[in-house]
């Protein structure tokens, strides 16, 4: 199957700071792809859509000036966390939607945000 | 507005024997449903999708789920658990709206495996 690969795995940043988290499709191009946030022992929640090229859409209730996200290529989008305090801890999670394939969207491993 | 539904938080079981992991969805079209496992840490790997056709969708390791319109379910089953099906599992439900495809997960059941 088509492999997505986030990076970093797991960063820990001072609270105030930014922190970028990439999202890379390795073997296929990728038009669109999703962002989620996974709390504690809780399920995913969609973020935000980023389509290559346009702006992301995001979801009700996330903060567009507090996630960023750049979706500037078909392999590559990135989501930044500005500012970030310790309630932005989390496990982040992409997923990018191939062009030839119609439905289906391939995982990238996560990665845990802690806030310090 | 799509939901999915499942009722098991936890289930543990016995290494070898069978089992099922419920899943209820709300959706007002031809639902695509997905089952991933995900492991401590860990992003996502899917273990099987329905889209259309086949109502008993075959996965990877072993496991199948069968897509049941009049119950609004997409169970997910297998014969014979190892123990290194230990994991979380979630059942999604995607949307296919402006070329991408929305997927709404459900609350995940996490599942124990005894040996």
């Amino acid at each position: 199957g088509a492999v997505v690969s986030q990076h970093p795995s797991w960063v820990i940043c001072k609270s105030g700071t930014s922190v970028k988290i990439e999202c890379r499709s390795l073997d296929f191009q990728a038009t669109t792809m999703f962002w989620y946030r996974q709390f504690p022992k809780q399920s995913l929640m969609l973020m935000a859509t980023s389509n290559e090229g346009s702006k992301a859409t995001y979801e009700q209730g996330v903060e567009k000036d507090k996630f960023l996200i750049n979706h500037a290529s078909l392999t590559l989008s990135t989501l930044t966390v500005t500012s970030a305090h310790p309630e932005d801890s989390s496990f982040y999670i992409c997923s990018a939607r191939a062009r030839s394939v119609n439905t289906e969207a391939f995982f990238g491993q996560g990665t845990r945000l802690t806030v310090v | 507005a799509q939901s999915v539904t499942q009722p098991d938080i936890h289930i543990t079981v016995s290494e070898g024997a069978s089992l099922e992991l419920r899943c209820n969805y709300s959706y007002g079209a031809t639902p695509y449903l997905f089952w991933y496992v995900q492991s401590p840490g860990q992003g996502l790997q899917l273990l099987l999708k329905y889209f259309s056709g086949d109502t008993l969708v075959q996965g990877i390791k072993g496991f199948e789920a069968e897509f049941k319109r009049s119950q609004s379910s997409f169970n997910l089953r297998k014969p014979s658990v190892h123990w290194s099906d230990a994991a979380e599992y979630f059942c999604a439900v995607g949307a296919l709206t402006g070329g991408g495809n929305k997927l709404t997960f459900g609350t995940g059941t996490q599942l124990k495996v005894e040996l």
